[in-house]
């Protein structure tokens, strides 16, 4: 069964430092592989999303992602945070077979001090 | 990309009526949706998954009687709350399949308070 795991419930950074999210994940292949964030009371964005290919990912506001199959891991990084990026941010694993399920990570909560 | 909208966006309700809570995509079709339940300051729970034509498949843990799902169409899914009490009060939120290199697309969510 596919699992994720957000070892960092929150994490607090300085306006203008660099960031990175980590993401471990368990499952029988390379699944698919996402980072979404959300806004209090709002929905899911769509940061960048792994299929195939790179490594590296570049998705939206400046964020990429490096997928790792030794380490079973997509950390989420950023080089230089903006306040408003405060948010939740959740990794998801997508499985390769017809259900193409997501399975979600607990969610890391970013604060970014001004 | 796809477009998945969900309606109404917020709704209250009374302890012991349902709640039905709609899933449209608007752009492409779909066999299959998802339905995912959220906690204040928890993650994404996936519920069930909406089969067009035939029964959903909940996860395990899931009350069936309580969580209806109808997928009447390759357009829409309904989630039913059925006798709703405190305890379902939460954020509910749908999504597309995704499939073979294409993301799922969500619904903007609804935000479920039972008094």
């Amino acid at each position: 069964a596919q699992s994720v795991t957000q070892p960092d419930i929150h994490i607090t950074v300085s306006e203008g430092a660099s960031l990175e999210l980590r993401c471990n994940y368990s499952y029988g292949a390379t699944p698919y592989l996402f980072w979404y964030v959300q806004s209090p009371g709002q929905g899911l964005q769509l940061l960048l999303k792994y299929f195939s290919g790179d490594t590296l990912v570049q998705g939206i506001k400046g964020f990429e992602a490096e997928f790792k199959r030794s380490q079973s891991s997509f950390n989420l990084r950023k080089p230089s945070v903006h306040w408003s990026d405060a948010a939740e941010y959740f990794c998801a694993v997508g499985a390769r077979d017809s259900s193409y399920k997501l399975i979600f990570g607990s969610g890391t909560r970013l604060l970014v001090r001004p | 990309g796809a477009v998945v909208s969900q309606h109404p966006s917020w709704v209250i309700c009374k302890s012991g009526t349902s709640v039905k809570i709609e899933c449209r995509s608007l752009d492409f079709q779909a066999t299959t949706m998802f339905w995912y339940r959220q906690f204040p300051k928890q993650s994404l729970m996936l519920m069930a998954t909406s089969n067009e034509g035939s029964k959903a498949t909940y996860e395990q843990g899931v009350e069936k009687d309580k969580f209806l799902i109808n997928h009447a169409s390759l357009t829409l899914s309904t989630l039913t709350v059925t006798s709703a009490h405190p305890e379902d009060s939460s954020f509910y939120i749908c999504s597309g399949p995704g499939g073979r290199n294409t993301e799922a697309f969500f619904g903007q969510g609804t935000r479920l308070t039972v008094v």
